[in-house]
């Protein structure tokens, strides 16, 4: 069975300061898919990025970054410089690897991000 | 490009009653996959429909059913609604051309009294 942990449940943080949100996952596939979603309070899921579990380079898409470490079965997310627009609900989530369709998604408990000025 | 969008927005139910949830997959998307949200917590998954069959279904009893259309939009009913039924149901679609990748749509807060 696949599980998401994500052990932080609320962080507050004055805008321009880094904040790192944890993701620890397990599963018994060799290949799969992992993602953050972020969840504003309108609630709509939005799409942040998929890593493939044979990839584990990191990745910097402006000021986000994502590390991501197979030997931990951790997939953190850094927010560089926060700011207020970052405040919302953090989803790290897991899906076996694509087989045709999209696999379901097993989803952490969230970090809720509160960003103050 | 349409996204997912989904109605209605809100809803309010009394408990035993029955409801339908809507939602119009995103251009060119083939697979609808339905999720329940309670508060405070992670989606769940519900089921998915690929080319108007089931094709996956995560831990939820038989009284949540599920439709998909031509279109590929597509339906949530759950009968003998109960207090825990209370939520807000997400719906997602992806292609082939998304790969694993799915795209949310607003939601519908469900409240079961």
């Amino acid at each position: 069975a696949q599980k998401v942990t994500q052990a932080q449940t609320e962080i507050s943080v004055v805008e321009k300061e880094d904040v790192t949100l944890d993701c620890v996952y397990e599963t018994r596939d060799t290949t799969y898919y992992l993602f953050w979603y972020k969840q504003p309070p309108s609630g709509e899921l939005v799409f942040l990025i998929r890593r493939n579990s044979f990839d584990e380079q990191n990745e910097i898409s402006g000021r986000y970054s994502w590390n991501f470490q197979k030997s931990t079965s951790s997939f953190n997310f850094t927010i560089t410089a926060s700011q207020v627009v970052d405040s919302a609900v953090y989803f790290c989530a897991l899906s076996e690897a694509y087989t045709g369709t999209a696999s379901k998604l097993t989803f952490g408990t969230g970090t809720r991000l509160q960003v103050t000025l | 490009e349409t996204g997912v969008t989904q109605s209605p927005t809100h809803l309010i139910k009394t408990r035993g009653q029955q409801v339908t949830l809507r939602c119009s997959s995103q251009s060119g998307h083939n697979t609808v996959s339905w999720y329940q949200q309670a508060l405070g917590q992670g989606p769940q998954f519900i089921f998915q429909y690929y080319r108007e069959e089931e094709n996956g279904r995560g831990n939820f009893p038989p009284r949540f059913s599920g439709l998909q259309f031509p279109n590929y939009s597509s339906e949530l009913n759950v009968n003998a609604l109960e207090l825990d039924d209370s939520a807000l149901y997400l719906c997602a679609s992806s292609s082939r051309t998304s790969g694993s990748e799915q795209y949310f749509g607003p939601g519908t807060r469900l409240t079961v009294t």
